[in-house]
């Protein structure tokens, strides 16, 4: 089956830049989308198709993909951004999702 | 755009539930849908997805135990779960599928309801 990694936590100081990864075999033929999802919280959408940014999602949150690799880029991040984070893609009908990533920001 | 879910509780192993979402604020009809679950202390599970046509999808895990669909005069998503697992305790979230901007729409995971916790007791 297919199966997306993502490190289980990335640590950053605040006002730092913070790179969170997604790696899947088939991830330089789809498109990538994240989530962040706070403590008791349900998950938000924080970027689709790659690098595009919803309305409402700060700009320094960015995306990018290199090959098989998506990356999560939150330039600047502030302590409201410490949260779970997800990538996800699409298998066909079968949406994926990554293990996940814990970002601290201390 | 709100998604309310419902019928989420304790069910023995073995068991059935059926779990409930509520739709508004938005057109229904024109979605996709999903169902994401995620277990206690766990990532994101894709579940369950039904299209307006009425195709539907699972994930290999609840295929042939779990069925989805939807009453669209009611702007109402099902999740009919039967022969319940230990394994299928976990939040539930009623999700929208498809972010659209500027004339397009994306299959993004955009509207996420606040989710029902099912426990299944073994």
């Amino acid at each position: 089956s297919y199966e997306l990694t993502q490190p289980p936590s990335v640590s950053v100081s605040p006002g730092q830049t913070a790179s969170i990864t997604c790696s899947g075999d088939k991830l330089e033929d789809t498109f990538t989308f994240w989530y962040q999802q706070k403590p008791g919280q349900s998950p938000i959408l924080v970027m689709y198709q790659d690098s595009a940014r919803p309305s409402g999602i700060p700009e320094r949150f960015s995306g990018s993909k290199s090959g098989n690799t998506a990356t999560l880029t939150i330039s600047g991040a502030q302590a409201m951004d410490e949260a779970d984070y997800y990538c996800q893609a699409w298998d066909s009908s079968t949406a994926v999702f990554g293990g996940g990533t814990k970002l601290t920001v201390l | 755009v709100q998604l309310v879910e419902s019928g989420g509780g304790l069910a023995q192993r073995g068991g059935s539930l059926r779990l409930s979402c509520a739709a508004s604020g938005f057109s229904f009809r024109t979605y996709v849908m999903t169902w994401v679950r995620q277990a206690p202390g766990k990532g994101l599970e894709w579940v369950s997805t039904i299209r307006g046509s009425g195709s539907t999808y699972y994930a290999d895990s609840v295929k042939g135990r779990f069925t989805v669909s939807s009453d669209k005069t009611k702007n109402t998503l099902f999740l009919q779960m039967n022969s319940l697992r230990a394994e299928d305790t976990a939040v539930y979230y009623c999700v929208k599928l498809g972010y659209c901007s500027g004339g397009s729409c994306e299959d993004a995971f955009d509207v996420w309801g606040q989710g029902t916790m099912v426990t299944v007791s073994s």
